[in-house]
Parts: C-alpha cells; sequence; structure tokens
C-alpha cells in the first residue's frame, strides 16, 4: 500500500470554525490531490499541487484553501466551515503526469459542520 | 470539459452472477482509464487501468477493455462473489489538466 495518511480521520466543528486536515507521503510523489466525495457525485477536485508551494483550484475550490511546503505534506483548510462542507475528503498522490500513472488514495477524513 | 458518466445503481445480484457496470467517458487527447474500487469505510484503490485504445485492464477475475471508437470502458466479472460488495468508480486520467475525473459511482450488493 502506498504511504499515505490523512489526519484526522474524523472531526465534528462548528459552522463559522476554521479547520485544517492534513495528507503525508511518504511515497516522494511529486503530485498531491484533495477530493471531497459526496453521494451521487463521486469524487471531485478541490485543489491539487504538482510541487512545493505549486499549487491549483480544481472543481469545486471555493471555500477551501491548500498549502503545500514539503514535497509530503499537503494540507487543505475550510477558511470558515459551512453545513455545505460535511463531507468525506480523501487526499491522493501520483508520480507523474505520464500517462501510466495511476493515483493512490489516503484512508479518508469524514468532516461533520453542525 | 473531460467527465466520466456510469450506472449508479445499486445494482444488486446473487452470487456466481455475471456482471457488468457501464462507463463512458468524453475526453480531450487520450487520457487513461481506470476503474477504483472502495469498501466500506475505505479508500479508493485500483483495480485495474488501461492505457490506450484496445487495452484490456485485468485484475482479481475483473475486466475491462478500452474502446476508443465508444469512448466506453465496461467492468466485467464472469462469476461475483458476496466479497465483491462494494462500490465501483470509473475514472480517467487527464494528462492535460493534471487531474483525475471520477464518474459517481456503482454501488453493487452481492446476496449469497
Amino acid at each position: 500500500d502506498a504511504g499515505i495518511t490523512q489526519s484526522p480521520r474524523h472531526k465534528v466543528t462548528e459552522t463559522g470554525t476554521p479547520v485544517t486536515l492534513r495528507c503525508h507521503q511518504t511515497e516522494n510523489h511529486r503530485y498531491m490531490y484533495w477530493y471531497r466525495q459526496d453521494p451521487g457525485h463521486g469524487l471531485r477536485l478541490i485543489h491539487y499541487s504538482y510541487g512545493v508551494k505549486d499549487t491549483d483550484k480544481g472543481e469545486v475550490s471555493d471555500g477551501y484553501s491548500v498549502s503545500r511546503s514539503k514535497t509530503e505534506d499537503f494540507l487543505l483548510t475550510l477558511e470558515s466551515a459551512t453545513s455545505s462542507q460535511t463531507s468525506v475528503y480523501f487526499c491522493a498522490i501520483s508520480e507523474s503526469l505520464d500517462t501510466y500513472t495511476e493515483a493512490f488514495f489516503g484512508q479518508g477524513t469524514r468532516l461533520t459542520v453542525v | 470539459g473531460d467527465s466520466v458518466t456510469q450506472m449508479e445503481g445499486p445494482v444488486t445480484l446473487s452470487e456466481e452472477a455475471f456482471l457488468t457496470i457501464n462507463c463512458t467517458y468524453t475526453a480531450t487527447g487520450y487520457p487513461s482509464l481506470f476503474w477504483y474500487v472502495q469498501y466500506p469505510g475505505e479508500g479508493l484503490q485500483l483495480l485495474l487501468k488501461a492505457t490506450k485504445a484496445d487495452d484490456k485492464g485485468s485484475n482479481k477475475g475483473f475486466e475491462a477493455t478500452y474502446r476508443k471508437e465508444t469512448t466506453s470502458f465496461h467492468l466485467e466479472k464472469g462469476s461475483v462473489q458476496v466479497s465483491d460488495s462494494a462500490v465501483y468508480f470509473c475514472a480517467l486520467g487527464d494528462n492535460y489538466g493534471q487531474n483525475f475525473v471520477f464518474g459517481p459511482g456503482t454501488r453493487l450488493s452481492v446476496l449469497p
């Protein structure tokens, strides 16, 4: 299994509070992604990173920010959590943009905003 | 933009039945195609992949063939088991957008 650790695994927070989710990898892969999983929507890309300090927005980036100060860590921050951000969040990594390369996923973080 | 469409289910089958989960895609360029499986409470695991037209990916009795002419990548298994109960995601790897695009997932339940 790819070495990807997400923390925390579960979190309940109140509306309006900031929340940071962490993804840590031990594979030294260049690309890291944050997805959210919601019923009927599959996985939707929030933000991704293609190197240290290099990030870009995905399909559903509003209300989220990311940072990557080291190759191994990719942080997702909800600046002011809302109930619509209740979801399961998955981090993924991939080695390259080579067509043959798949993404490897973490175990997920279940976030509930009350 | 790129997109993936798959039957949403749920799909309920008896053990040893034949499984087909349809997947079609829209993409610019020449994406790679993937099937991922998610067991309850876990992350997604790669099941199989195909990187060019007419390639067949296979793993654990599952197969899917990359059909460029029909833009499809249907998942099949000849005889399902109870342990195959999970959610299956079709996905494409878009190396132009540096992204993976996922379908909505298909929940499969296999009854003994």
